[in-house]
């Protein structure tokens, strides 16, 4: 099963600075990488698929990148909405498999 | 308007057997895949089930095969998860998602709120 690994598990930010997260899988799983933004109590969102193609209604200050077993979410000036647990998953093979998350906190 | 509305989230004892549905509107139910993602207490998501278009495809993780039954019926456009023999481990909350095919091979883009299976004695 591909194993994806997200650093930082925790990262503390103040509203308008950036953020940036890291997926790693155990092996290549060229774009097929997704990332979700879950907030407290919801269900997960999309945000970016492919591994660089924003969700409809995501704004452009979300940017991911990456291809093959490394991948980046970035995020510009944060908002209030975008504290919350982001989970990168893949869907290159099956079983699918979701990272272990990792929280941006105020 | 796209949805997905979950059902049949509870409590039961170990050993015990769950029924969940998902039921669906505002797209052709048919044109798509489906998964189960679920959620233990505190910790991140695990993907547990997917099934193609037609049902003809069925995909479980290790954890829940031999125990847990995803189908779906076309006729009322909802997504079932029969699940047996749960234990304490199971206990979750459940989501039901969308796939972005008809194969199950892409992302989820539409998830559905969750239904809470809590496994106790």
């Amino acid at each position: 099963e591909m194993v994806l690994t997200q650093s930082p598990a925790t990262l503390s930010v103040s509203p308008g600075e950036s953020a940036t997260l890291s997926c790693r899988a155990s092996e290549n799983i060229d774009s097929l990488l997704a990332w979700y933004r879950q907030k407290p109590g919801q269900a997960p969102e999309l945000v970016i698929y492919e591994a660089s193609i924003r969700a409809t209604g995501i704004p452009a200050r979300f940017t991911g990148s990456g291809s093959g077993t490394d991948f980046t979410l970035s995020i510009s000036n944060l908002q209030s909405e975008d504290f919350a647990i982001y989970y990168c998953q893949q869907y290159y093979g099956w079983p699918r498999t979701f990272g272990g998350g990792a929280k941006v906190e105020i | 308007q796209v949805k997905l509305v979950q059902s049949g989230g509870g409590v039961v004892q170990p050993g015990g057997s769950l029924r969940l549905s998902c039921s669906a509107s505002g797209f052709n139910f048919r044109s798509y895949a489906f998964h189960w993602v679920r959620q233990a207490p505190g910790k991140g998501l695990e993907w547990v089930s997917a099934i193609n278009y037609d049902g003809t495809n069925k995909y479980y993780g290790d954890s829940v095969k031999g125990r847990f039954t995803i189908s779906r019926d076309s006729i009322n456009n909802t997504l079932h998860l029969q699940m047996n023999s749960l234990t304490v481990e199971d206990t979750a909350v459940y989501y039901c998602a969308r796939d972005e095919d008809a194969w199950g091979t892409y992302f989820f883009n539409i998830w559905g709120p969750g239904t809470m299976v809590a496994v106790s004695s």
